[in-house]
């Protein structure tokens, strides 16, 4: 399978716990986006990286929130001391910088994390 | 504030019968305009995309959509839909040299009935 690859596909925890989620994108594509999409909504955007490097973080990613890409493959996104109100779709997306503008703009996105907080 | 807006919650047709999903940006400026699809139980894929040129753009499964600068729409049509188009509808806007990231519309449900 040559997707983009989310790890867990569902994840139920209790509030106040810490969840950490993955992502492996498209094997050569160096950006990597972080959506978070709830119910009767459009994905909205958190972070992005450009390799190993956080180039835009949202305002809806909160101090609870951190993304890494240590390496610039695969990243996870963390989130300590969950509420409720994180329970949503986490979806990651990647895409290719390439020497094209076309190919720079097109977003594949996984399956998703669904989060459930009790 | 930026924003992309839908104006379709939810659409239901017959087969056959012919689409038009409204999108609206708020953005001025160069962007790129996405249409992505979401059938039950599947990842978000691409239908088509705008980027320069001709401002009527052909995607995959018959679908089309305009891009029409003046009203800030990107539409999205298709003259006869099926059963198979039943999926949630999203349109997304990338503003140019603001990094990579989309913003998206609300969605639109489509329920195509047999």
């Amino acid at each position: 399978d040559t997707g983009v690859s989310q790890d867990p596909r569902h994840k139920i925890t209790k509030r106040g716990q810490n969840v950490t989620f993955r992502c492996d994108p498209i094997s050569e594509h160096n950006r990597l986006y972080w959506y978070r999409q709830t119910l009767g909504q459009g994905p909205e955007f958190l972070t992005y990286f450009q390799n190993e490097a956080q180039l835009e973080k949202s305002r809806l990613l909160s101090d609870r929130f951190s993304a890494e890409r240590p390496k610039g493959s695969f990243s996870t996104l963390e989130i300590q001391r969950t509420e409720q109100g994180d329970s949503a779709m986490y979806l990651c997306a990647s895409s290719s910088d390439g020497l094209k503008e076309v190919a720079k703009n097109i977003q594949y996105f996984g399956a998703g994390t669904r989060l459930s907080v009790l | 504030a930026q924003s992309v807006s839908q104006h379709n919650h939810h659409v239901i047709l017959s087969e056959a019968a012919s689409l038009e999903l409204g999108c609206n940006y708020s953005y001025g400026g160069t962007v790129n305009l996405f249409w992505y699809v979401q059938y039950p139980g599947q990842h978000l894929q691409l239908l088509l995309k705008y980027f320069s040129g001709d401002p009527l753009v052909k995607g995959i499964k018959g679908f089309e959509a305009e891009f029409i600068k003046s009203k800030f729409s990107f539409n999205l049509r298709k003259p006869s839909v099926q059963w198979s188009d039943t999926a949630e509808y999203f349109c997304a806007v990338r503003r140019y040299n603001q990094g990579g990231k989309l913003i998206f519309g609300q969605g639109t449900e489509l329920s195509v009935k047999p």
